[in-house]
């Protein structure tokens, strides 16, 4: 049984270009979340999605940041015309309906040059 | 009240000691606190987690301890060993909803 799949593992963009960043959650979970870490930091909510809704994204910058979790396909976290802050690491954590447990992958670490 | 202050920040435990970490809380609301282990590189694992309606949760060499009326709760590693070496996060959630992570404890266990 496969664990939460994210690609890329690693990403590095340059200033004002996107980053796109895919999560695949776990078998059977339907409930996805996106966190970021930044270096010696601990974890930050961004949203919390269900498929084709978005249930929160209270922890989401207002402008340049998209989430989205279609009826088919990964759940992809969008960050445009990035800048030296966005560098983190990115975690994606699946959970099943309801269920509490989040599972998470092992990130995407992104570097903006 | 989203808070959860987690501590110490850093921890060096010899081998074969109790390693325990403290977090505590604000919000009421919170029914459900997770623990995590993480390895650099690595994302979180879920290690331990426990409902308020319980004191006390054991799996093996881990333990987590909860004191509802202070908004407590912490994490004892038995026996630590160099292997346990990793940063461990503690965590509270209300229902199926955001986690809210405590800032961190970078463990050492020293052989």
């Amino acid at each position: 049984n496969a664990g939460v799949m994210q690609n890329p593992r690693h990403l590095v963009r340059r200033r004002g270009q996107e980053a796109r960043l895919r999560c695949s959650p776990m078998k059977g979970h339907s409930h996805v979340y996106w966190y970021r870490q930044l270096p010696e930091e601990g974890l930050k909510f961004m949203v919390y999605l269900q498929k084709e809704n978005i249930i929160d994204e209270s922890g989401m910058p207002k402008e340049r940041f998209s989430a989205e979790f279609p009826k088919e396909g990964p759940s992809i976290l969008r960050i445009q015309q990035v800048v030296r802050g966005d560098s983190a690491a990115y975690f994606c954590a699946s959970s099943p309906s309801g269920r509490v447990e989040q599972y998470f992958g092992p990130g995407t670490r992104l570097t903006v040059t | 009240q989203q808070q959860v202050k987690q501590s110490p920040q850093s921890l060096i435990v010899q081998k074969g000691g109790i390693s325990i970490i403290n977090c505590a809380y604000e919000n009421t609301a919170f029914d459900y606190f997770p623990w995590y282990q993480q390895f650099p590189g690595k994302g979180p694992a879920l290690l331990i987690a426990i409902r308020p309606d319980v004191s006390e949760k054991k799996e093996g060499r881990f333990t987590i301890s909860f004191n509802k009326s202070a908004k407590q709760f912490s994490l004892h590693i038995m026996d630590s060993q160099p292997g346990d070496s990793a940063t461990y996060f503690c965590a509270a959630v209300f229902g199926a909803q955001k986690l809210v992570f405590g800032q961190g404890t970078r463990l050492t266990i020293n052989p």
